[in-house]
């Protein structure tokens, strides 16, 4: 069964860093597109971060140069690192095997299996 | 830019049929889009794939209730026999050359 657990959230104070992981089963991250997807309380999906299998990394503008994706194919676990973290960065932090390809009618790239999510709060 | 546009909330009654709407912004009515469900105090769930052309794929274990069609810039998410687990927020969710784009999601309430 294809599944994804995410951990490490919890509180932490305006400036700190926090590491999150998401632990993948019945599939191989490295040969995957991987993503991280947020969501505030109360507010909408806001993608954040993707490594691509090939290990190219993208983020979104609000997060660039301070949080940083990567996995460890020994363990079958993606990561967000995040530091300098804001209020605003107060979410629960999803993540999500992606689904990517070319046909006739175009390219394809979306999210086909999340995980449960893991809350992470930043306040002091 | 690209933009999804979402009514913010629907309702129906159980065993009634619901559409929802998802609205491509202006120049980019060609583009497919994914469904996402999200039930109360859980993660998103992948539902289906929506091309411009009603065309649509859905993930595993997605009942037949659930179905996708297309009009110009509309993308449309028909659930039939509503059940009160269908009670969720509704995302649409679609990409381009730059980073996903979510719109701002449709809470259905089941009567």
């Amino acid at each position: 069964e294809v599944q994804l657990v995410e951990s490490g959230g919890g509180l932490i104070q305006p400036g700190g860093s926090l590491r999150l992981s998401c632990a993948a089963s019945g599939f191989t991250v490295s040969s995957n597109y991987m993503s991280w997807v947020r969501q505030a309380p109360g507010k909408g999906l806001e993608w954040v971060s993707v490594i691509y299998s090939g290990g190219s990394t993208y983020y979104a503008d609000s997060v660039k140069g301070r949080f940083t994706i990567s996995r460890d194919n020994s363990k079958n676990t993606l990561y967000l690192q995040m530091n300098s973290l804001r209020a605003e960065d107060t979410a629960v932090y999803y993540c999500a095997r992606d689904t990517y390809y070319y046909d006739s009618s175009g390219y394809y790239h979306y999210p086909s299996v999340w995980g449960q999510g893991t809350l992470v709060t930043v306040s002091s | 830019q690209l933009v999804l546009t979402q009514s913010p909330s629907a309702s129906a009654s159980l065993g009634a049929s619901v559409k929802l709407t998802c609205t491509l912004s202006s120049g980019h009515s060609s583009y497919a889009i994914a469904w996402h469900q999200q039930q109360p105090e859980k993660g998103p769930r992948y539902l289906m794939k929506l091309n411009s052309d009603g065309s649509h794929s859905k993930g595993d274990g997605i009942p037949d209730r659930f179905s996708g069609s297309s009009s110009g810039a509309e993308r449309y998410l028909t659930i039939s026999s509503l059940q009160s687990e269908d009670e969720a927020d509704y995302y649409c969710q679609t990409w381009g050359t730059g980073p996903w784009v979510f719109g701002g999601g449709t809470k259905l309430t089941v009567l």
